[in-house]
């Protein structure tokens, strides 16, 4: 079973703060994403990456930078919270480009800025 | 764009009784299509996914689920539940051309009772 860790479990900043959230998959697997879950919206996507150095924009990215440093770590960069970035943030990594790949999710980081 | 939407915000059904769970995809051509539970404090898991040949897709722990082309549907179906089910319960859609980008519906959160 693929393995997909995500760090920190709970984080509380302020307005204005600078977040790293890091995300670490055991697999190789090529695709990571970082989705965020809010009530009555579900997961959203912020930003995904098919490899090192590569990064691709999701669906709602405003406010975020990410980065995939390697084929295992991807990092959610928040560098000016704002209270609408209060929310649970999901990391997921997938084997291959076919689009019926399941997802790999890891436990999620809890995000509260005040 | 492909979306999806889940009518059902909460769904609650004694311990026994049989489960529908309710999923609307929109996409104009055959989608890629899944569904994911979330138990407390983790992260997603796959159930099933379907994206070609039989409509009714098997998938753990006694899920089906029955794609229909002509209602634009992937409802989620259970004989018989588990209080063990109660979680909250993902549809989700990823298009044929799109590689890896998966959309998710709101979420429907079961609840079992005894």
């Amino acid at each position: 079973e693929a393995a997909v860790t995500q760090s920190p479990r709970n984080k509380v900043t302020v307005t204005g703060g600078n977040v790293t959230l890091s995300c670490r998959q055991t697999n190789s697997h090529n695709y990571m994403y970082w989705y965020r879950q809010d009530t009555g919206h579900g997961l959203r996507l912020i930003h995904y990456s098919y490899g090192a150095g590569n990064l691709q924009i999701g669906d709602v990215p405003d406010g975020y930078k990410a980065t995939r440093t390697t084929q295992e770590d991807f990092f959610l960069l928040l560098e000016l919270a704002s209270p609408s970035q209060t929310s649970l943030y999901f990391c997921a990594s997938s084997d291959a480009a076919n689009s019926n790949e399941r997802l790999f999710f890891g436990h999620g980081t809890k995000l509260s800025v005040l | 764009a492909q979306s999806v939407t889940q009518p059902d915000a909460r769904v609650t059904v004694s311990e026994g009784a049989s489960l529908q769970l309710r999923c609307k995809y929109s996409y104009s051509a055959t989608p890629y299509l899944f569904w994911y539970v979330q138990y407390p404090r983790q992260g997603l898991q796959m159930l099933l996914k379907y994206y070609s040949g039989d409509p009714v897709v098997q998938g753990v722990n006694g899920f089906e689920a029955e794609f229909s082309k002509s209602d634009s549907s992937f409802h989620l179906r259970k004989a018989s539940v588990h209080w063990s089910d109660s979680a909250v319960y993902f549809c989700a859609v990823s298009a044929t051309s799109s590689g890896q980008k998966l959309v998710f519906g709101q979420g429907t959160i079961l609840k079992v009772y005894l």
